[in-house]
C-alpha cells in the first residue's frame, strides 16, 4: 500500500528549541493532515491543509502543504514538555474517497 | 469536532476468544472507520463501517475475523474474533466530519495472552 515516510523517526530536543519534521510520498495528495498521539490516547488532529502551498498555523505549530503535493512539513516553535508524543502525517490519496494513509510517525521527546 | 468514546478502554483476553469493541459518537455521522495500531507502529485502516450495509474491508482484513456492525449513525462495533497474540494492538474508531478530515476515539488497548 501507499507509504508516507516521515523524518526524522525520532527527536530528542531541549525545551525551548524549535522542531521541524517532514512527510513525503511518492503519490499526490489533495489533503495533508497532522496528528499528535500521546501514550494511551487516540490521535488528535492538529492542522489540516487543503491547498498546495498553503501555510497554516495553530499556536506554536505551523504546517505547510508542499507545492508538489507530495510532501508536507510541520514546525513547532519554542518546544515545551507537553509537546512530547508521536506526530503523524496523514491524508487521502486522490480519488480514493475516505481511505486515509498514515505516515510512519516522528517521536518527539522534550528534555526540560 | 465530535466527542467519540470507546469501550472498553483496554482488555486482556485469552487466545481463541473474541472481543467486541464499541464506538459511540455524540452526533450523527455518515462515515465511521476502524483502525489498528500495532505496538510501535502507525495506523492501518481495517474497514469503513457503513450504516445499513456491510462494512468495506481493506486488503488483508476479512469479515470473518473482524465483523463490524453499524446499526445507526452514532454507533458502531468491531469484533476481534478467535484472537491470537498477534492481534494485540490498539484499535481505534474514527469519524469523518468534514471532507478529508477524520477525528479519532481514544482507542482500545487489547492484549491477547
Amino acid at each position: 500500500g501507499q507509504q508516507l515516510n516521515q523524518s526524522p523517526q525520532s527527536m530528542f530536543i531541549q525545551e525551548g528549541e524549535d522542531v521541524s519534521m517532514n512527510c513525503t510520498s511518492s503519490s499526490i495528495f489533495n489533503t495533508w493532515l497532522w496528528y499528535k498521539q500521546e501514550p494511551g490516547e487516540g490521535p488528535v488532529l492538529l492542522i489540516a491543509l487543503y491547498k498546495a502551498g498553503e501555510l497554516t498555523s495553530n499556536g506554536r505549530l505551523t504546517a505547510q502543504f508542499g507545492i508538489t503535493r507530495k510532501d508536507s512539513f510541520l514546525n513547532i516553535s519554542a518546544s515545551i514538555p507537553s509537546d512530547v508524543g508521536i506526530y503523524f502525517c496523514a491524508g487521502p490519496l486522490t480519488n480514493t474517497g475516505n481511505q486515509f494513509y498514515f505516515g510512519t510517525g516522528t517521536s518527539l521527546t522534550v528534555i526540560p | 469536532s465530535a466527542v467519540i468514546s470507546q469501550k472498553p478502554s483496554r482488555d486482556i483476553c485469552q487466545r481463541g476468544t473474541s472481543l467486541t469493541i464499541q464506538c459511540q459518537v455524540d452526533s450523527q455521522v455518515t462515515m465511521m472507520f476502524w483502525y489498528r495500531q500495532q505496538p510501535g507502529q502507525s495506523l492501518t485502516l481495517i474497514a469503513t463501517a457503513n450504516q445499513g450495509s456491510e462494512a468495506t474491508y481493506e486488503s488483508g482484513f476479512v469479515i470473518d475475523k473482524f465483523p463490524i456492525s453499524r446499526p445507526n449513525l452514532t454507533f458502531s462495533t468491531l469484533t476481534v474474533s478467535n484472537m491470537s497474540p498477534e492481534d494485540s494492538s490498539i484499535y481505534l474508531c474514527s469519524v469523518a466530519l468534514l471532507a478529508d478530515t477524520q477525528y479519532f476515539g481514544p482507542g482500545t488497548r487489547l492484549t491477547v495472552l
